[in-house]
Parts: C-alpha cells; sequence; structure tokens
C-alpha cells in the first residue's frame, strides 16, 4: 500500500521568512496530492492540492511542487505569518480514494 | 459549501461500554465515507472505507468486530467502538466523498472530530 514520508517533523521559522515541507511517496498510482493545516483538537483543512498532470501550483503564499519521477512533494510557505503555526500534513491518493496522511510537520512561526 | 456534521463531538464511557459516533454529510450525497483515528501529537491513521449499501473496508490491522460501521445511507455513517477500553481513546474523524458533478473530480470533506474518552 501507499506509504508517505514527511519532513522534517518540526520546524521553527522566524516571522516573514519561508518554510518548506518537504514529503515523499511510495505508490506509483498516486495522482492526488493534498495538503492539510490542523489546529489543535480541529479537522484537518485543505490548504492546497496538487494533480499529477500538474508539476507546480500557487495560492497566495502558499505553493507544492510534484515531482512525479522521483515521487517527492513540497509545500512551500512564503512570508510567514503567526497564524500559519500550526501541523501540516501531507497526503496522498489515487483518484480521490483514501487518503494517506504523512506523520505531520509542527510549523512555529517566532516572532 | 460541503458540509461534514460528526455526532457527538466528545464522549466519555466506561471500559466494556459501546460507543457510537455518526457522521453525516450534511449538503451533499457522499457514496464513500472514510474513518480515521488520531492519537494526541500524532498522524490521521485511517481505519476503513465506508461504502453506501456494502460491507466496510477496513485497513490492516483495524479489528472489524470491534469497530463496526455502518452506512445505510447517502448522507450517514456510523462507527461503533464496541466493548471500548482505555487505548481506544482518541480522536475521530470521519470524511465524505461527494459525488462528482459536471466532470468535476471528487472531493473529500472531513468532519470535526469526536473524541473519546474510555476511564
Amino acid at each position: 500500500g501507499e506509504n508517505v514520508e514527511q519532513h522534517p517533523s518540526t520546524l521553527s521559522v522566524q516571522e516573514g521568512d519561508s518554510a518548506v515541507i518537504k514529503c515523499t511517496y511510495s505508490d506509483s498510482a498516486s495522482n492526488y496530492f493534498p495538503w492539510y493545516k490542523q489546529e489543535l483538537g480541529k479537522r484537518p483543512q485543505l490548504i492546497i492540492d496538487i494533480r499529477s498532470n500538474v508539476g507546480e501550483k500557487k495560492d497566495q503564499r502558499i505553493a507544492v511542487t510534484l515531482n512525479k519521477t522521483a515521487k517527492h512533494f513540497s509545500l512551500h510557505i512564503t512570508e510567514t505569518q503567526p497564524e500559519d503555526s500550526a501541523v501540516y500534513f501531507c497526503a496522498a491518493s489515487i483518484w480521490d480514494d483514501k487518503i494517506i496522511f504523512g506523520k505531520g510537520t509542527r510549523l512555529h512561526i517566532l516572532p | 459549501g460541503a458540509v461534514v456534521s460528526q455526532h457527538p463531538s466528545w464522549v466519555i464511557c466506561k471500559s466494556g461500554t459501546s460507543v457510537k459516533i455518526e457522521c453525516r454529510s450534511l449538503d451533499f450525497q457522499a457514496t464513500t465515507m472514510f474513518w480515521y483515528r488520531q492519537f494526541p501529537k500524532q498522524s490521521l491513521m485511517l481505519m476503513a472505507t465506508s461504502n453506501e449499501g456494502s460491507k466496510a473496508t477496513y485497513e490492516q490491522g483495524v479489528e472489524k468486530d470491534k469497530f463496526l460501521i455502518n452506512h445505510a445511507s447517502l448522507t450517514l455513517s456510523t462507527l461503533t467502538v464496541t466493548s471500548a477500553h482505555p487505548e481506544d481513546s482518541s480522536f475521530y474523524i470521519c470524511s465524505a466523498r461527494s459525488i462528482g458533478r459536471m466532470g468535476l473530480m471528487d472531493t473529500q470533506y472531513f468532519g470535526p472530530g469526536t473524541r473519546l474518552t474510555v476511564l
């Protein structure tokens, strides 16, 4: 089955700097890669997603890149703000079927 | 937008009792719902896939006789934790996949979660 690895597990960046979270997946059939932000005790919130026919996608300060050959995908957050502090999960699935999550990255934005 | 609700939002029960958690899609039909479990400071682990009108598909290591899943309609799936024990204490989250419209790919929407504490 699919296995998603996520790094780093914890990331601290100065406010205003950029944050990068990287993930790899194992199943070459996976074609949908969502990213979620989860605050304590709440449901995961979809922040951006990318499908396998696209190499990069951007939405304001958030961008995601996908390298299908290497089975890598990354989340980039620019101009980080205090409200960006949360746990971020990458995930992979095949045609929006069961979503397999990475272990998560706890992002701290330092003042 | 698409809304998924869960009930109850939290529950405390005694060891050995059974607890039922409901997952509802409020404004769309969901042929497929998914159940996840999340322990503190850990990721969401998929427990099972629930298809309307058929038996659920459980992930490896998840006891189907302990975690009973019923998906009786296109808007409701239930998870029953039978004979709950303290190690079953966790955050249970469902997601529902909408039926695609106008050729759009289906999307999953997550419920708010149910925090189960077994004493």
